[in-house]
């Protein structure tokens, strides 16, 4: 049974950071492309970026809010995505969710807040 | 920035046929997977590359594609279908990926 379990969200005060980080089992995790999409509180799925295998290059894409500013990366060996968010800002708040897009985790909270 | 485009909502009586649209200008050229998403859950995939169902979905869900729009039918609608769908697929380059706003289906 494929798991991802994300975790390190919480409260941050605009222009601080967070680092979240993904968890996955059950699956072949450096074969698979992974991304974070997330959801603002009573709003609609926006996806965030993906980072590719290695095989297939590594290569990173971030949506445009985001670009600059959040930095995706993976371990392979522990089966591990990060998503390293700085210069946080209030239209960040959202639930982020790590997927594969067939596997989904439950997702970790963020609110950025003064 | 790309988009895609879906009705807010869409409304239908138990067993009937719920017809769910998405449209964008890169989808006669790139598949289109739609999700459902029940409140306090994560999404799950109900149909990838714009008509294949997924191992454990119901039969009751299709889907189809049609120029630059794509189509998720439900058919014999029931109650536990009552969520919000959304539709997904990758601009013209590849590399971004976009979702619907997403529609939320009563029944």
């Amino acid at each position: 049974e494929v798991q991802l379990v994300e975790s390190g969200g919480g409260l941050a005060k605009p222009g601080e950071s967070l680092r979240l980080s993904c968890a996955a089992s059950g699956v072949i995790f450096n074969t698979a492309w992974m991304n974070w999409v997330r959801q603002a509180p009573g709003k609609g799925l926006e996806w965030v970026g993906r980072i590719k295998s290695q095989k297939a290059g590594g290569a990173i894409d971030y949506a445009a809010p985001v670009k600059g500013r959040f930095i995706i990366s993976r371990d392979d060996s522990t089966g591990t995505l990060f998503l390293q968010m700085n210069n946080l800002k209030t239209e960040d708040t959202a639930v982020y969710f790590c997927t594969t897009r067939i596997n989904w985790g439950q997702g970790t909270l963020v609110t950025v807040s003064a | 920035s790309y988009e895609l485009t879906q009705p807010p909502s869409v409304s239908v009586s138990p067993g009937q046929t719920a017809v769910i649209t998405c449209s964008g200008d890169a989808m006669s050229k790139q598949y289109t997977h739609w999700y459902q998403q029940k409140p306090g859950q994560a999404p799950v995939l109900v149909m990838f590359e714009d008509s294949e169902r997924p191992p454990g979905i119901s039969e009751r869900f299709s889907g189809s594609s049609s120029g630059t729009a794509v189509t998720l039918t439900i058919t014999g609608v029931q109650a536990e279908d009552e969520a919000d769908y959304y539709c997904q697929s990758v601009d013209f380059s590849g590399s971004s990926l976009v979702f619907g706003g997403g529609t939320k289906l009563t029944v």
